[in-house]
């Protein structure tokens, strides 16, 4: 099916372990971000890429690594999980072009750190 | 700093009319989103602003003043589902998205 997928959905890990998000796309729109959700916060931004090979920081993106070698997939490493990493992380996309079109976002990862 | 102010959590009846309210201050303004969260889904777009005034979509509409750095979100009609979280979000001058927390939308019967 078209659309944008993440996996795992649901994820459990322990402290210091790496953990990688997967996301991707079926629309080959250029642009792809990674955000985080915790309560009481809004949707904050970890990395996004403008294209393959592209990527770059947002507001939080210490403890993560992101890498783009193919259009489709934009996958997100946390190296050493830490507690404060407990969140949702939500993968979106949309098409290419600095304007202001939706974001169309995957069904979340809900990552649990303990 | 960059700040989105919505209202935490709200509560209306079935079939009345809601408002949510959304004001920002922003370094620039390149429009505004609201996107719709049920709990433990994704969210989705609602609507679009960039121009002062009323956008109107079925039974929701979406008001812009850029001069006062507000917006808001009208649900009529309102039915069960509409319960959920509504994100108002701005575009500022680098073309980022600052999102505000959200607003818990309650309707009861």
């Amino acid at each position: 099916d078209a659309g944008i997928t993440q996996s795992p959905r649901y994820k459990i890990t322990e402290t210091g372990r790496q953990v990688t998000l997967m996301c991707h796309q079926t629309w080959s729109h250029s642009y792809m971000f990674w955000y985080r959700q915790d309560l009481g916060h809004g949707l904050r931004l970890i990395y996004y890429s403008a294209a393959a090979d592209i990527t770059d920081k947002g507001e939080v993106p210490d403890g993560y690594v992101v890498s783009r070698s193919k259009t489709e997939n934009f996958p997100l490493t946390l190296e050493s999980a830490t507690r404060s990493q407990t969140s949702v992380y939500f993968c979106a996309s949309k098409v290419a072009g600095r304007d202001t079109g939706e974001l169309f976002f995957g069904e979340g990862s809900r990552l649990t750190v303990l | 700093g960059q700040n989105i102010d919505q209202p935490t959590e709200m509560t209306a009846t079935e079939g009345a009319i809601v408002q949510i309210n959304c004001t920002y201050q922003t370094s620039g303004f390149n429009g505004l989103f609201w996107y719709q969260q049920h709990a433990g889904e994704a969210p989705t777009f609602l609507s679009y602003n960039v121009l002062d005034g009323l956008e109107e979509k079925g039974r929701f509409s979406s008001f812009l003043s850029r001069s006062k750095g507000y917006s808001y979100l009208l649900l009529k009609e309102l039915q069960m589902k509409d319960s959920a979280s509504y994100l108002c979000a701005v575009v500022d001058s680098n073309y980022q998205l600052i999102w505000g927390a959200g607003t818990k939308l309650i309707i009861k019967p």
